[in-house]
């Protein structure tokens, strides 16, 4: 069972902006600045979009964004484009080991 | 270009082991980790651990200890891991991702193999 939870869907027109957030069952995403987010599409491997809770590898566009607020980390898409559909996995150090969140569906209206 | 390469689909029956392996090249490999992570059917991903690329030092996920065993060759820069005493719930794309080497939890995940996929089936 995951220790990070997620919304299991969300969806916006093109253009548009969503939020998924992620929170964590334990003080892990509040007491540590190391979440990661993943975009994955099907059949192909993940692709890291955020870490360090806000800093975008290079390549990602700029309208990905990371934040935390206490034990819930959010990515937000900005300007949402039909490639954008995909599932999205936020990722936590936890200590000893690494947790990911249960995953969301971006869906593009 | 760094690139992380993986060996092919397998079949196997339960009871059986499998071995993946993960052969990196476009960079230095004893500058990285190694975690694998895998994706059973209609699941999300789940971290399996990680493997050190420099001295070989790992940390498996609780749920596979004593099932899961992860090496490394640095002589040809490749990453294995293996499992034993399959089940049916071991049915999964594996996938191998570089990391960082100075902390086996770190989740930053900048490079992935294409992914294998293990079959469990009588």
């Amino acid at each position: 069972q995951s220790a990070l939870t997620q919304p299991r869907s969300v969806s916006g027109s093109p253009g548009q902006s969503v939020t998924i957030s992620c929170t964590g069952t334990s003080n892990y995403v509040s007491d540590y600045n190391y979440v990661s987010w993943f975009q994955h599409h099907p059949g192909k491997a993940p692709k890291l979009m955020i870490y360090d809770v806000a800093n975008r590898p290079s390549g990602v566009p700029d309208r990905f964004s990371g934040s935390k607020s206490g034990n819930t980390a959010s990515l937000t898409i900005s300007g949402l484009q039909t490639e954008d559909e995909a599932d999205y996995y936020c990722c936590s150090y936890a200590g000893t080991y690494t947790s990911f969140g249960t995953g969301t569906q971006v869906t593009v209206l | 270009q760094v690139q992380l390469v993986q060996s092919g689909a397998e079949v196997k029956r339960p009871g059986a082991s499998v071995k993946v392996s993960c052969k990196a090249s476009g960079y230095a490999f004893a500058s990285y980790g190694i975690t694998w992570v895998r994706q059973a059917p209609g699941q999300g991903l789940e971290w399996m651990g990680w493997i050190s690329g420099e001295d070989g030092n790992r940390n498996y996920a609780h749920e596979l200890q004593g099932r899961v065993t992860m090496t490394t060759d640095t002589s040809t820069s490749t990453a294995y891991m293996e499992v034993r005493s399959l089940r049916s719930d071991d049915t999964a794309v594996y996938y191998c991702a570089r990391s960082p080497i100075s902390v086996s939890t770190l989740p930053n995940y900048d490079y992935w193999g294409q992914g294998t996929l293990v079959t469990v089936s009588p």
